[in-house]
């Protein structure tokens, strides 16, 4: 049962690096997310899809970009890494809220990403 | 401004104990509310969900209460044990549609023998 699956897991950056995340998932889920989490903080939503080719900002997305080309695949774009944006990132998924609003997110296991 | 509160921080208790954590919100409109589990350097897991009718529940060691009319729920363990150390998280669903999700900065739980 592989369920979320986030790549890679650990990444240090230099600042002006680029990178992509990859979170796949095999629950033919309609919707995903990507969350940063920080110490201190709650999880904050950077961007999130609804569905294959939709995509939409979250409450942080400022220097991230996403696409969702395929179902299962969701990736996170950083075009240009700031210290700003270490942290550790969550990719998570679940069917759509529209349908059930008791739905439950399933998180992959994360990516600790320092940009230094 | 909705917002999801827990405390406290941090705690630490010895293994077989029972300790209770609070969560306190103002998401409006309510839809539910969510405990997860983190372990350390993993994902969050759903220990259990509380929508707007339940009051309390159950998942083996865990029993979660709901109070809406206050606003507040509370996360108890029951013979805590050496696994249950990890970050508990509060997670309210609602607002407009129900379509706010917010989380809270969790308490980080330390089970000692």
């Amino acid at each position: 049962n592989a369920g979320v699956t986030q790549t890679p897991k650990f990444r240090v950056l230099k600042t002006g690096q680029s990178m992509t995340l990859l979170c796949a998932q095999d629950m033919n889920h309609e919707y995903m997310y990507w969350y940063r989490q920080d110490p201190g903080m709650g999880l904050r939503l950077i961007h999130y899809s609804v569905g294959e080719g939709t995509t939409a900002k979250g409450e942080v997305p400022d220097g991230y970009n996403v696409s969702r080309l395929k179902k299962q695949n969701f990736l996170l774009g950083l075009e240009s890494a700031a210290p700003s944006q270490t942290s550790v990132y969550f990719c998570a998924s679940s069917y759509s809220t529209r349908r059930d609003l008791n739905t439950e997110a399933f998180f992959g296991q994360g990516t600790r990403l320092t940009v230094v | 401004k909705n917002q999801v509160e827990q405390s406290p921080q941090s705690l630490i208790i010895l293994e077989g104990k029972n300790c209770t954590l609070q969560c306190n919100y103002t998401v409006s409109p309510f839809s539910n509310l969510r405990w997860y589990k983190q372990d350390t350097g993993r994902g969050p897991v759903s220990l259990t969900i509380m929508t707007f009718s339940e009051n309390t529940k159950s998942n083996g060691r865990y029993t979660a209460t709901l109070d809406a009319d206050t606003k507040q729920s509370s996360l108890h363990i029951t013979a805590s044990q050496l696994s249950d150390s990890a970050s508990y998280i509060c997670v309210v669903r609602g607002g407009t549609g129900g379509f706010k999700t917010i989380f809270g900065a969790g308490t980080r739980l330390f089970v000692k023998a």
